[in-house]
């Protein structure tokens, strides 16, 4: 059973650009989280998107903003990037909404 | 504010030894409470998971022992190995809706 996938693993961007990372979930996870990774602030619950629908959102800028596909593949797009966007991105699936959370390796994000 | 507190930061354990790891939280509604393993380069991983009612859990070589009362679970793992060493985070939710992560607890087990 393949795990949840997230592309690419590393990025590399300028200040002010737009990112897109994307998200595939174990086959049959409807539910599809997004968190980023700080050495400083920890992990931090970005959003939840339950069968295309946003469940739950963080408290973070409008910057940040997701969707989830049909097939229940999720994208996150960070607007305007800024140097304190870098971080380890994590997308977690699960059959139920929160529970049994299976995260992929993460997509390595560094804003010069 | 910190809604789960964990301590110690970093943690080192010999071989065969006992590591414990303590959370702490504040919102009595949290009915969730699971522990992750996270390596080098990885995503993290669950390792066990409690809900409040039940005092224990064991799964092997690691429990999670909760304390309702106190706000307050920790995770024990016995006969600690040097392939345990790793970052390990508690978190906690209600209705599994977004969790709350500790900061997480950098083991290190000497051979």
């Amino acid at each position: 059973k393949a795990g949840v996938t997230q592309t690419p693993r590393y990025l590399i961007k300028t200040r002010g650009q737009q990112v897109t990372l994307s998200c595939s979930p174990i086959s049959g996870h409807r539910s599809v989280s997004w968190y980023q990774q700080t050495p400083g602030q920890g992990l931090q619950f970005l959003f939840e998107y339950f069968s295309e629908t946003q469940r739950n959102k963080g408290n973070f800028p409008g910057r940040f903003s997701g969707r989830q596909f049909s097939n229940s593949r999720s994208e996150m797009n960070v607007s305007t990037l800024e140097l304190g966007d870098s971080a380890l991105y994590l997308c977690a699936s699960s059959q139920d909404p929160g529970f049994g959370y299976t995260f992929g390796s993460g997509t390595r994000l560094t804003v010069v | 504010q910190q809604q789960v507190k964990q301590s110690p930061q970093s943690l080192i354990v010999q071989k065969g030894g006992i590591s414990i790891i303590n959370c702490a939280y504040e919102n009595t509604a949290f009915d969730y409470f699971p522990w992750y393993q996270q390596f080098p380069g990885k995503g993290p991983a669950l390792l066990i998971a409690i809900r409040p009612d039940v005092s224990e859990k064991k799964e092997g070589r690691f429990t999670i022992s909760f304390n309702k009362s106190a706000k307050q679970f920790s995770l024990h793992i016995m006969d600690s190995q040097p392939g345990d060493s790793a970052t390990y985070f508690c978190a906690a939710s209600r209705n599994g809706n977004q969790f709350y992560f500790g900061t997480g607890t950098s083991l290190t087990v000497i051979p």
